[in-house]
Parts: C-alpha cells; structure tokens; sequence
C-alpha cells in the first residue's frame, strides 16, 4: 500500500464548478498535510497546508481533514482554466520533516 | 531573482559517466532536499539535510551521492549514470515550518 495515494485524473470540470480532489494515507501518526499545485513543466508551489481536522478556507481553495478516516481533500470553488494542473497531496508523519508526496491529481477546468 | 536554483536546466549524458547536478538558495534556510519526479510515480526522495554536518538517505538513494558544501549548497551525483535515472530532479529547501520551496528543475536524460 502506497503511503500517499490520488487517484492520477484527469478529472474534468467545467468552468465555474466546484472541483473536488481526494487523497488517502496510510500513517495514522501524520501530523501535517499539504496540497501543491504544479503547472506542467513547472515546479511545485504551495497552495494550502492543515493540521487539524475539519477545514480551513483560504480564497477559492478549502482543504478539509479526517484523521479518523484518514483522508484529506482539496476544493476549488468557482473552478477556472488556469487551476488546470496537477495537484499534489503530501503528508508528513513524524516529528522529523519527511514529506511524502501522493503520485498528483490532474485537474482540467474546460471553459 | 530566484530563491532556489538548480543548474543544468537541462542535460543530456551518456550511460556510465559522472554527472553532478547543483542547487543554490538564498532563502536562508537550513533544510534542503533532492527529488526526483517521473510520470505515473510522484515525487520521490533521494537525500536530505537539516544542517550542514547532517546527510540522510531518502527513500531511493541508490546511485546517488550529494554534497552539503554550505548551507546555501546542495549538490546531487549520479557516479554512473545509467538510463532508468532519466527523470526531472528537483531541490527543495524548508526552514522547518514545514513549507518546501522548490526550485526550477532539472530534466536529466541517461542514453
């Protein structure tokens, strides 16, 4: 069993609509989780990270976490062409920095 | 200017040489990392640092080698290349907070 897993996609949304994006774990222990969002041909940036569960909003984009089932998700509101890229869930488990990268979610918002 | 830099951009090499690839910051921060990313596989660990005097192997660290050479330096070998270490490799670096910023990329092709 992978330690971080999505499902590869793509997943196509229209323009406009809420897109959704899971990711599992396998570590109960993890403690930090990540979504980055990365263009093709370009490198990873940063979009949101969380800690505890329930969900944190920032703009568009809400990260929402479930340690009891654990599995963290990503949602892009008002889904427009330029969010299509891949993105990719990382987890952290452990008190040392050690992230874990999911194999990326590619996401195509048709206009 | 960039914050992490990664020189080649790109290369190309052939089976059994000696290729090093360097990555330099000016972010300040003491953590660095060396990734490397192929389709269908993620991003997948080859060596970090938390510190100059500290080298830990990642999760795929056969036929690498790296260098801390200051904490703005981090360098990666490959001490015979061989064709299944095509991939684009990336550094990344942290300052503990759990953020990784991540440089441009490398595109590495062994013939």
């Amino acid at each position: 069993q992978k330690e971080v897993e999505q499902n590869s996609g793509p997943l196509s949304v229209p323009e406009g609509a809420i897109a959704s994006l899971n990711c599992t774990y396998s570590d109960r222990g993890s403690q930090s989780f990540f979504w980055y969002r990365q263009y093709s041909g370009k490198s990873p940036e940063l979009i949101m990270f969380i800690y505890s569960n329930g969900d944190k909003e920032d703009g568009r984009f809400t990260a929402q976490l479930n340690k009891a089932s654990q599995y963290v998700s990503l949602l892009i509101r008002d889904s427009q062409p330029s969010d299509s890229a891949t993105y990719l869930c990382a987890v952290r488990a452990g008190g040392y920095q050690k992230v874990t990268f999911g194999i990326g979610t590619k996401l195509q918002v048709i206009p | 200017d960039a914050d992490v830099t990664q020189t080649p951009r790109n290369r190309i090499t052939k089976t059994g040489k000696r290729i090093m690839l360097e990555c330099s910051q000016t972010k300040g921060h003491d953590r660095m990392y060396w990734y490397r990313q192929d389709p269908g596989l993620g991003l997948r660990l080859i060596y970090y640092s938390f510190d100059v005097k500290d080298i830990n192997k990642g999760e795929i660290s056969d036929g690498y080698s790296v260098s801390r050479q200051a904490q703005a330096k981090f360098s990666l070998s490959l001490e015979s290349a061989i064709p299944n270490q095509t991939a684009l490799y990336f550094c990344a670096t942290s300052d503990g907070q759990e953020t990784q910023y991540f440089g441009p990329g490398t595109r590495l092709l062994v013939l």
